[in-house]
């Protein structure tokens, strides 16, 4: 069965300074993974995807991340924090086995500190 | 963006009453799908379809149903709304399901039940 796990419910970080949102996953075949963005009272949207192309994958607004098979993982990073980057993030993974559906982890809030 | 849109956006119901959520996409895409809302518990799927009147559980279906006649519209009922229920549901759309695609997300329902 699909997991994701997102390591850190919550994260804080100084504008300027780097972030870094951790999420692994557990699949037994090669999974599709993508981050979203949730901004208070909105929608999600889509941050970026992997779907086993390049392993390094860069997204909107400066957002990067690098799939890391041997380590389940799928970190999401950004080098230089925005005030408008305060947000919830989730990670999310499919794969072939299940098909139509999507698991999402429990999330990731992020804080920015001016 | 994605042309998806929520109706109602806001609902106050009373336990036992019945609530119909509907879904509308511009988009033409074959999947669609209900998902809830809920702190610290990310989103987590309802129901999803694959086709006009195609559907099929997710892993909080109980309590809930689903209906979709038209490629555009995917309804979500709650039979007997109970104080469980109170969340904010999205629907999102997808072209082509898990395998690689990405989802879009409506702007979401905010569900209280009194």
């Amino acid at each position: 069965a699909q997991s994701v796990t997102q390591l850190d419910s919550h994260v804080s970080v100084s504008e300027g300074t780097p972030v870094l949102l951790r999420c692994n996953y557990s699949s037994s075949y090669s999974p599709s993974l993508f981050w979203y963005v949730q901004h208070p009272n909105k929608g999600l949207q889509l941050l970026l995807k992997y779907t086993s192309a390049a392993t390094l994958v860069k997204g909107i607004n400066g957002f990067e991340a690098e799939f890391k098979k041997s380590e389940t993982s799928f970190h999401l990073t950004k080098p230089s924090a925005h005030m408008s980057d305060a947000a919830e993030y989730f990670c999310v993974v499919s794969d072939r086995r299940t098909g139509n559906q999507f698991y999402f982890g429990t999330g990731t809030s992020l804080t920015v500190i001016p | 963006d994605a042309g998806i849109t929520q109706s109602p956006r806001h609902k106050v119901t009373e336990t036992g009453t019945p609530v119909t959520l509907r879904c509308h996409q511009t988009e033409n895409h074959r999947y669609m799908y209900w998902y809830r809302q809920d702190p610290g518990h990310g989103l987590r799927l309802i129901h999803y379809s694959y086709g006009v009147k195609d559907t099929d559980k997710g892993e909080v279906s109980d309590g809930y149903s689903v209906s979709r006649s038209k490629t555009e519209d995917f309804l979500l009922t709650l039979e007997s709304a109970t104080s469980s229920q109170t969340s904010v549901y999205f629907c999102a759309i997808s072209e082509r399901g898990g395998q690689g695609d990405e989802q879009y997300f409506g702007p979401g329902t905010r569900l209280t039940v009194t």
